[in-house]
């Protein structure tokens, strides 16, 4: 029972260009939500979060929207960079988990030149 | 350097033996959580301890088994290996419940088990 879903095994996108990269969610109790981003070779490294009662959050060059009817999240980037290159992982945290956190398969977003 | 130290960064061994892979959390992190990432695949959880008490079990076989000691590292044990058991294993650790930032877990660079 897969309850964090990215469809999307691969995004390529051009440098100074947005990328967009999705997740969905089948849980209803998830109240947190968070991105990681993993280069080869190094563990997982937080990016950005946002919580259930919020539908936006941004930090730079990075935004996440959570549409919570839809239980759906995405993440956008812009503009890209080449050094964005790396596998994106959505994560959700339910309210009674403590700060377990539930990993989506990922998402290998390529920046070219 | 995230601070959370996994070692060994890589092991290969061959089915039916058993491996010990250890993590030591971020200074005063109190939880500690293991992580397996097979090929292709997602990270799924398989425990978590708090300050040396397991707190949650996820799908975890029980041919594995972990603790979390007195000075707070931990230990995953891997036994008679399958060739299945080939993944990246990674520890993650995050203060205690209640704490600022506890909803994130900063992970290590993992373990990379190779079953022969």
């Amino acid at each position: 029972d897969q309850q964090v879903k990215q469809n999307s095994p691969s995004l390529s996108v051009q440098e100074g260009r947005i990328s967009i990269l999705n997740c969905d969610y089948t849980n209803s109790m998830f109240d947190y939500f968070l991105w990681y981003k993993k280069y080869p070779a190094e563990g997982p490294t937080f990016l950005i979060s946002i919580s259930s009662i919020k539908d936006k959050n941004e930090d730079g060059r990075f935004t996440v929207f959570l549409n919570k009817s839809a239980k759906h999240l995405s993440l956008h980037i812009v503009p890209s960079q080449p050094g964005d290159s790396a596998v994106y992982f959505c994560a959700a945290r339910e309210e009674t988990s403590g700060s377990r956190l539930t990993f989506g398969e990922g998402t290998q977003l390529t920046v070219n030149p | 350097d995230s601070g959370v130290t996994q070692t060994p960064k890589h092991l290969i061994t061959a089915t039916g033996q058993r491996v010990t892979l250890r993590c030591s959390p971020r200074s005063g992190d109190l939880s500690v959580y293991w992580y397996q990432q097979s090929l292709d695949q997602g990270l799924q959880f398989l425990i978590q301890y708090y300050n040396g008490e397991e707190r949650a079990k996820g799908n975890i076989l029980e041919r594995f088994s972990a603790q979390q000691f007195p000075d707070l590292h931990s230990e995953l044990n891997l036994s008679s290996l399958e060739l299945g058991d080939s993944a990246l294993y990674f520890c993650a650790s995050s203060p205690g419940q209640g704490a600022r930032g506890a909803n994130v877990l900063t992970f290590g660079a993992g373990s990379r088990l190779t079953v022969l």
